[in-house]
Formats: structure tokens, C-alpha cells, sequence
């Protein structure tokens, strides 16, 4: 079993959607949670990252963290075809010289 | 500001033919690491330095050799290239003194044929 689950997709809504991407784990360790955009032939780059459990919004996107269930949340409101990516979740064990674990990431498509 | 500069954006290779990825960073990051990226395999470390002078061994190591002479940059070298190096690469760096993530690099995509 993976230390980083998650679902590859693809994932096809149509815009205006809310969209709701998520990753379990299984390292009680993890103490920050993030999560990474990457569009087409680019490099990944951190969208929203969370310490420890919680919520945090940021626009029209916000991060969930349940520590107790292992389990991490990206919630897209009011999607737009320009959020159409891949969305990987990482975490790090904060005493693991900054490595990251990743999950594959999930395909997302925002139809017009 | 350019962050992480990775050179060349695409290449081919013949097999057995070796090559160095470039990268380098203008961050002051003491952090940085080479990742490959196959479909369905997610990104998989291959090397990773925590400073000038240290390198260390990720998931993938094998075929792959670092150095870190310098903070600012951190070349990866294919020995012998073989068909299963055909990959897109990505270099990344992050600070231990600031927010957690890392910036990562545009990619090199390698084709070894």
C-alpha cells in the first residue's frame, strides 16, 4: 500500500461546478499538507498547502486537513475551464529533511 | 526573479550515450532535488541535496549521478542512457527557513531511443 492515495481521474465536470478532490495517507507523521497544480507540459506548482488539521481558503479554492481520518480535501467553487490541470497532494513529515511524499494526482477537465 | 532554470527543455538521446541535465537556482534554497515523471508512476525522487557539498539517494538512484558544488546549482548525469530514462524531468528546490513547498523547474522532457 501506498503511503499517498489517490484517485487519478479524469475527473469532467462543466464550469461553475464545485469540485471536490481528495487523498488519504497513512503516515501519522504528516505535518503539512499541500497541494500542487500542474497544467500541461509544465512543472507542478504549490496552489494551497495546511499545517496540521484544519481548513484554509484562499479565492475560490479551500484545503481540508482530518488528521483523525487521514484524509485531505481540495474544494473548487465556481470552476473555470482555466482551473482544467492536474492536481497532485504532497505531504511532509516536518522532521524528513523537506521530502515530499506525492500522491499520482487526479486529471481534471472544466468543460464551457 | 527566474527561480528554478532547468536546461535543455527537450533532448534525444542514442542508447548508451550519456548527458547532463542542468538546473540551477537563484532562490538562496538549500534544498534541491531531481524528480522523474512517467504516466502512471506519479513523480519518483531520484537524487537530493540538502546543501552544498551533500547528496543523497532517492527511490530511483540507479543510472543517475549528482554533485553540489555550489548552493545554486545541481546537475543530473545519465551515465549510459537506456529506453526506460525516457521521461519528462523535473528539478525542484525549497528553504528550511521559510514556507514549506517547493518551487520546481519547466521540465526536460528525454527521449532515449
Amino acid at each position: 500500500q501506498k503511503e499517498v492515495e489517490q484517485d487519478p481521474g479524469p475527473l469532467s465536470v462543466p464550469e461553475g461546478a464545485i469540485v471536490s478532490l481528495n487523498c488519504t495517507y497513512s503516515n501519522s507523521a504528516f505535518q503539512y499538507f499541500m497541494w500542487y497544480r500542474q497544467y500541461s507540459r509544465k512543472g507542478p506548482e504549490l496552489l494551497m498547502y495546511t499545517y496540521s488539521s484544519g481548513n484554509k481558503e484562499d479565492g475560490r479554492f479551500t484545503a481540508q486537513v482530518d488528521k483523525s481520518s487521514k484524509y485531505i480535501s481540495l474544494f473548487i467553487r465556481d470552476s473555470q475551464p482555466s482551473d482544467s490541470a492536474t492536481y497532485l497532494c504532497a505531504m511532509e513529515d516536518a522532521g524528513n529533511n523537506r521530502k515530499l511524499i506525492w500522491g499520482l494526482g487526479t486529471s481534471l477537465a472544466v468543460n464551457p | 526573479n527566474a527561480g528554478v532554470t532547468q536546461t535543455p527543455k527537450f533532448q534525444v538521446l542514442k542508447t548508451g550515450q550519456s548527458m547532463t541535465l542542468q538546473c540551477a537556482q537563484d532562490m538562496n534554497h538549500e534544498y534541491m532535488s531531481w524528480y522523474r515523471q512517467d504516466p502512471g508512476m506519479g513523480l519518483r525522487l531520484i537524487h537530493y541535496s540538502v546543501g552544498a557539498g551533500i547528496t543523497d539517494q532517492g527511490e530511483v538512484p540507479n543510472g543517475y549521478n549528482v554533485s553540489r558544488s555550489t548552493t545554486e546549482d545541481f546537475p543530473l548525469r545519465l551515465l549510459s542512457a537506456a529506453p526506460s530514462q525516457t521521461s519528462v524531468y523535473f528539478c525542484a528546490s525549497s528553504s528550511y527557513g521559510r514556507l514549506p513547498g517547493y518551487t520546481f523547474g519547466s521540465g526536460t522532457r528525454l527521449t532515449v531511443v
